[in-house]
């Protein structure tokens, strides 16, 4: 079972930072925290992952808690297309992954 | 990253036959993996494929009725077998990815069973 909680949906305006917050209050040490969301019909796509550090890259940033019990995903600007299912995972370095339910994140004009 | 060629994208089946799914990867990966969504439902992990040996499935999956081949580390097949209606999902497959990039999937294929 997936071992990661977050909220079943949210709602954005175009424009403005959408800010994804998932637990994960039993990652172990070695655990990363990946990010990833599908837009309807395709296939999961990556987006970020962490393991201790903040990170930052072209389409996203991983906020991480010190006790690294939470995470938020920021998509700094939202658009239209960012309007897709995010899943928040956990997962050993090269380990399976196991998909939650997801927050199904809507931006609206 | 690596890129994911699945085929077919979309199938529509009679029950109680089976269809093969491809997966090429256009480079060499260790692990591969097989999903299954359902309609309207997340992604459920069916199995690990192993280059070498014999697949690690998932609990509620079974050999049989998804068997599973992985001839050398840029390919594998996923079968579904004896399909029903409750076969209807997007499968898709996965490989494992780098310190610096996560995990790429497949577009996945529609399968319909009438």
């Amino acid at each position: 079972d997936a071992k990661t909680t977050q909220p079943p949906s949210m709602d954005c305006a175009e424009g403005r930072a959408a800010n994804l917050p998932c637990n994960h209050s039993t990652i172990s040490g070695n655990e990363y925290v990946y990010w990833y969301r599908q837009i309807h019909s395709q296939g999961p796509q990556y987006i970020i992952h962490g393991l201790k550090n903040n990170e930052t890259n072209e389409m996203a940033s991983l906020i991480i808690t010190e006790d690294r019990k939470s995470s938020t995903l920021i998509l700094p600007h939202a658009t239209l297309r960012d309007t897709a299912v995010y899943y928040c995972i956990e997962s050993g370095g090269y380990n399976k992954l196991i998909f939650g339910a997801g927050t199904r994140l809507a931006v609206h004009p | 990253s690596a890129v994911i060629s699945q085929k077919p994208s979309r199938d529509i089946c009679q029950r109680g036959t089976s269809l093969t799914i491809q997966c090429q990867v256009d480079s060499q990966v260790t692990m591969m993996f097989w999903y299954r969504q359902q309609p309207g439902q997340s992604l459920t992990l069916i199995a690990t494929a192993n280059q070498g040996s014999e697949a690690t499935y998932e609990s509620g999956f079974v050999i049989d009725k998804f068997p599973i081949s992985r001839p050398n580390l840029t390919f594998s097949t996923l079968t579904v077998s004896n399909m029903s209606p409750e076969d209807s999902s997007i499968y898709l497959c996965s490989v494992g990815g780098t310190e610096d990039y996560g995990y790429t999937f497949g577009s996945g294929t529609r399968l319909t069973v009438v």
